[in-house]
């Protein structure tokens, strides 16, 4: 398997900007997570999916951030609009577990996002 | 407060030395993961526990789920295994994961 794709792997736009982050998790794996990680924070937990379904978006910083799931082989982080301290590496990683359950999360190699 | 803890935040060893790494959590947890963060970026879960210990290769993770702590061990260390390593729980109520700030290893040759 080719692992959790992301895209793009770099992004540079100016603050204002609309940013799509583009992830495709593993194929049969049901459960997808969204992370945000900057030298401030060190790594946080946007929203995670379950089986299409968001379960948790406490981590998701403010409205201008949204999260859909269309389908179980792609999902989609959007920023609108970007500002400056959106600028962080965000990964995606995805997993087995049902929602009950725990499992390893296999982690994407990441965008590194700047906003100018 | 955080309420993911990890020492030394810094590690400086020499190649072969046995490693220790720390994490405190005050919450209940479900399950706790070790995270290993190498210098281009790319994450690796090593291991993902909710009782015991558990071994892969020359890495070792145990938990206390009484004194909410849990320790990742390295045997004949490498410098390969220079990385970041990150401790991660996901609270037994609710749905969060709390994230330490991450424990930065260099394996002196």
């Amino acid at each position: 398997d080719a692992g959790v794709i992301q895209s793009p792997r770099h992004e540079v736009t100016e603050m204002g900007q609309e940013v799509t982050l583009r992830c495709k998790p593993i194929s049969g794996h049901n459960s997808l997570f969204w992370y945000r990680q900057t030298m401030m924070r060190g790594l946080e937990l946007l929203i995670y999916f379950n089986n299409n379904v968001p379960i948790d978006d406490s981590g998701m910083p403010e409205d201008r951030f949204s999260a859909k799931m269309p389908n179980a082989s792609f999902s989609t982080l959007k920023i609108q609009p970007s500002e400056p301290r959106d600028s962080a590496v965000y990964f995606c990683a995805s997993s087995l577990a049902r929602i009950e359950l725990i499992d390893t999360q296999y982690f994407g190699p990441g965008t590194r996002l700047t906003v100018l | 407060k955080n309420e993911v803890e990890q020492s030394p935040q810094n590690l400086t060893a020499q190649e072969g030395e046995f490693i220790t790494i720390n994490c405190s959590y005050s919450v209940g947890i479900s399950a706790l993961h070790w995270l290993q963060q190498h210098p281009g970026g790319g994450i690796v879960s090593l291991f993902m526990l909710s009782s015991g210990k558990k071994k892969h290769g020359r890495l070792i993770a145990t938990i206390n789920i009484q004194e909410k702590h849990s320790s990742l061990h390295i045997t004949a260390s490498h410098p390969r295994d220079s990385a970041v390593y990150i401790c991660a729980v996901r609270k037994d109520t609710g749905n969060q994961f709390y994230f330490g700030t991450g424990t930065s290893l260099t394996v002196i040759p």
